[in-house]
């Protein structure tokens, strides 16, 4: 199995502008997670998916995030518009079922200037 | 609510030395319990985990045991290798987050030759 994708690996942008990230999950997984890291706040769960429905976005900083998950082998993730605070890597991770474990892709490393 | 709280780092040691990594958990009735790794540049891999009491999760040399009557879950290896430096995430699943991983603050491990 190729793991989770996501795309783009690195991304610069300027402020205000629109950013959207990409997320492959394991195929069969049922569960899908986006996680914002900083050195600051450390890793935070933004939001997370259930057979492609959202079941918590408590994490979503604020309405300019935001994700959809169309089917279950892709899921976005985006900012509009994008502020330098929300530089940050960010990481896409699916599991199969509940209490088990996640696995992780590799992170898109956002860097708004 | 869950919630998980490792040691205070970084953790600075020399090759060969013994590693424990402090892991404390609160969660209602019986969680799973995690220790995931991260190398730098990379995403989180899963290091290791215990599904009940007393089980013990192994990986690699790394050794952690599920304990319920002081709620920890400390991670250890005998031998430590310069390779090993990461950051280490101990994490809990079940409880009150149904569905999703608390994680711990993380701890930056360090091994010098």
């Amino acid at each position: 199995d190729a793991g989770v994708i996501q795309s783009p690996r690195h991304e610069v942008t300027e402020m205000g502008q629109e950013v959207t990230l990409r997320c492959k999950p394991i195929s069969g997984h049922d569960y899908l997670f986006w996680y914002r890291q900083t050195m600051m706040r450390g890793l935070e769960l933004l939001i997370y998916f259930n057979n492609n429905v959202p079941i918590d976005d408590s994490g979503m900083p604020e309405d300019r995030f935001s994700a959809k998950m169309p089917n279950a082998s892709f899921s976005t993730l985006k900012i509009q518009p994008s502020e330098p605070r929300d530089s940050a890597v960010y990481f896409c991770a699916s599991s199969l079922g509940t209490g088990l474990s996640q696995y992780f892709g590799p992170g898109t490393r956002l860097l708004v200037l | 609510g869950n919630s998980v709280t490792q040691m205070e780092g970084p953790v600075t040691l020399s090759e060969e030395a013994f590693l424990t990594i402090n892991c404390t958990y609160t969660a209602t009735g019986y969680p799973s319990l995690f220790w995931y790794v991260q190398y730098p540049g990379e995403g989180l891999q899963l290091l290791l985990k215990a599904t009940k009491a007393d089980d013990k999760g192994s990986n690699k040399g790394f050794e952690a045991t599920y304990r319920k009557e002081t709620t920890s879950f400390h991670l250890e290896k005998g031998s430590v290798q310069v390779s090993d430096s990461a950051v280490y995430f101990c994490a809990l699943s079940g409880g009150t987050s149904y569905g999703k991983l608390t994680f711990g603050q993380g701890t930056i491990l360090t091994v010098h030759p």
